[in-house]
């Protein structure tokens, strides 16, 4: 079945430092891939998506890419401000349009 | 537009008791979905309608637990009989038809089983 893969957290960093979350996923056929965010107190909210091999999503300076040869969507931002602390989730769509996530990733960012 | 809205945002019952959630979608959408997310988890899949038609409900955690959409407006699910297990936060989202998997998520019903 399809499973997703997140790099474990907590990841704390100071403001304006380079961020990655590492992504891997398994699924059979093509799914599209997400990356969705949740705020304190709020809900989950898309904050990228990339549908086919080889495209970037990108949004709020958050950038990633679909690569199908190694299975991963790893998530970037070059410099990270303290409104960015949130749980990041990692996700792929299968049948009927369900989302398996992954764990989630909780990064702080510290002034 | 409101967005996802869910009630109550917080229940506590007793073990053995039924509890039932609300969903309203945000009104263009037609597809439904109810998740279910524990401390340090990400959402898990239980159920997926499309207009009133429950279309996905194999990932129900027992039959304890169903959900329902008469008019193809705002959902329910129904947990009958909790348990202790059963804690966790249960997320609505709805999409449209047109999207990619573009879901939008209410803020959750929180429930504490004692």
């Amino acid at each position: 079945g399809n499973s997703v893969t997140q790099m474990e957290g907590p990841v704390t960093l100071s403001e304006e430092a380079f961020l990655t979350i590492n992504c891997t996923y398994t699924a059979t056929g093509y799914p599209s891939l997400f990356w969705y965010v949740q705020y304190p107190g709020e809900g989950l909210q898309l904050l990228l998506k990339a549908t086919k091999a080889d495209d970037k999503g990108s949004n709020k300076g958050f950038e990633a890419t679909y690569r199908k040869e190694t299975t991963s969507f790893h998530l970037e931002k070059g410099s990270v401000q303290v409104s960015d602390s949130a749980v990041y989730f990692c996700a792929l769509s299968g049948s009927a349009r369900q989302l398996t996530f992954g764990s989630g990733t909780q990064l702080t960012v510290l002034p | 537009d409101t967005g996802v809205s869910q009630d109550p945002r917080h229940k506590i019952t007793k073990r053995g008791q039924n509890v039932t959630f609300r969903c309203d979608p945000i009104s263009e959408h037609n597809r439904l979905y109810w998740y279910r997310q524990t401390l340090g988890q990400g959402p898990e899949f239980l159920t997926y309608f499309q207009n009133e038609a429950q279309l996905e409900k194999s990932r129900l955690l027992s039959d304890r637990f169903s959900a329902e959409r008469p008019k193809g407006s705002f959902s329910t699910l129904e947990i009958q009989r909790t348990e202790q297990g059963d804690s966790a936060m249960y997320l609505c989202a709805s999409s449209s038809g047109t999207s990619t998997g573009e879901l939008f998520f209410g803020e959750g019903s929180r429930l504490t089983v004692l």
